[in-house]
């Protein structure tokens, strides 16, 4: 399968600091890719579309100024958490949707903030 | 509102049987179907895709599908401890870029 990388793996950081995630596919070119939070033993929850050049998509009671998210390339997506606060803490996740609708997820970023 | 249904789990069953997932879909234009798999603590891993009615088969992996009856699963063949984690399914229609993921059933293989 299309391999996507996320980057970095783990971060703790400091409440009200901003925190930036990368989300790359590797060996395609992916012009949507989305956004998941995960909270320990729970679903996964989908934070936001994003378009290759255009602005992202976000779900219901996700804000759109906390997570920001860029998709500067066909093959680059970042989210930032901005202002981080303990309740923030999560495993980030993002996937690259690839050729007709497969989706490939990247390993996850797992977010402490302190 | 499109609905993916699965049974929690724990579904267990001892090493070298056939275990079947189970999942139901209310959409009846959704036209993809997803079997992901998740370790505890990692992200998701696509384990197969189906897209039309009848069987699919990788390795001891066969995915199932059923549109009339609005069912897809995934059966494990020969299942190994290495196999115990949770199974999501996924589905979308053609129209969206979304996946609506069950919340998944965990499988526990016993050795």
């Amino acid at each position: 399968g299309a391999v996507v990388s996320q980057h970095p793996s783990r971060v703790i950081c400091k409440s009200g600091t901003s925190v930036k995630i990368e989300c790359r596919s590797l060996d395609f070119q992916a012009t949507t890719m989305f956004w998941y939070r995960q909270f320990p033993k729970k679903s996964l929850m989908l934070m936001a579309t994003s378009n290759e050049g255009s602005k992202a998509t976000y779900e219901q009671g996700v804000e759109k100024d906390k997570f920001l998210i860029n998709h500067a390339s066909l093959t680059l997506s970042t989210l930032t958490v901005t202002s981080a606060h303990p309740e923030d803490s999560s495993f980030y996740i993002c996937s690259a949707r690839a050729g007709y609708n497969e989706q490939f997820f990247g390993p996850g970023t797992r977010l402490t903030v302190l | 509102q499109k609905e993916v249904e699965q049974n929690s789990g724990p579904l267990s069953v001892p090493e070298g049987a056939i275990a079947s997932l189970n999942c139901t879909y209310s959409d009846r234009g959704s036209q993809s179907f997803f079997w992901y798999r998740q370790y505890s603590g990692k992200s998701p891993e696509l384990i197969m895709s189906i897209y039309s009615n009848g069987d699919k088969e990788d390795g001891r992996f066969t995915a199932q599908l059923n549109k009339a009856s609005q069912y897809v699963s995934l059966l494990i063949r020969d299942s190994q401890p290495s196999d115990s984690a949770t199974y999501l399914c996924a589905v979308n229609e053609i129209r969206y870029s979304t996946l609506t993921f069950g919340k998944g059933t965990m499988l526990l293989v016993s050795p």
